[in-house]
């Protein structure tokens, strides 16, 4: 059984900082691994989609890589801005399977 | 383009009630998935549906139940609502049902059962 996890559960950086949060997955036969972005209360944004392939990809100050033989992922975010605060989830496919997420908050 | 719109936003029941919640995907979207969020936690899958037909299913209760309609809009229907359902219901759309795209969500539904 795929189980996500998200370490770590909360985060809080100054601004400016560079930060990077993880995701693990126990089955490495995934399809795809895709991070969102979700605001209090809100539905979620999507950031990045990985295809099983591909070993990166890179939006703006956003990078995720994919490790699949370990069973990783990370997101990495460049200089940060108060308003990337927010809860940052990834999920691996097929039937999507979601971590708990990472709450950020980044201090002015 | 519109995105994935989901109705009502808020809804408060009552135990034992019943509820249907709507999603309309984004047009062109033939799989709509649905989950559900409960607070603190990562969404839960519920249902996929694709072309009409239901291609997935999670661990919930029989209570839940979905379907998919010509043009491609869902509803998720949850009978004898019990205090535990609530949570925020999200709905999402993909191109297709293959694995080489993403979905995309929408703003979900904030169900209350009191």
């Amino acid at each position: 059984k795929q189980e996500v996890t998200q370490i770590p559960a909360a985060l809080s950086v100054p601004e400016g900082e560079n930060l990077v949060l993880n995701c693990s997955f126990t089955d490495s036969a995934i399809y795809n691994l895709q991070w969102f972005r979700q605001d209090p209360g809100k539905g979620l944004t999507s950031l990045l989609l990985i295809q099983s392939s591909q070993r990166e990809q890179t939006s703006g100050r956003l990078n995720a890589s994919l490790d699949k033989s370990s069973g990783r992922s990370t997101l990495y975010i460049a200089a940060s801005q108060p308003g990337d605060s927010a809860t940052y989830l990834c999920a691996v496919r097929d039937k999507i399977i979601f971590g708990k997420g990472t709450r950020l908050h980044i201090l002015p | 383009d519109a995105g994935v719109t989901q109705s009502p936003t808020h809804l408060i029941k009552t135990r034992g009630q019943h509820v249907t919640l709507r999603c309309s995907p984004i047009s062109g979207h033939k799989s709509v998935s649905w989950y559900q969020q409960v607070l603190g936690q990562g969404p839960q899958f519920i249902f996929q549906y694709y072309e009409k037909e239901e291609r997935g299913r999670g661990n919930f209760p029989d209570r839940f139940s979905a379907r998919q309609f010509p043009n491609y809009s869902s509803e998720l229907n949850v009978n004898a609502l019990l205090l535990g359902d609530s949570a925020l219901y999200l709905c999402a759309s993909s191109l297709w049902d293959t694995t080489n795209y993403g979905y995309t969500f929408g703003s979900g539904t904030r169900l209350t059962v009191v």
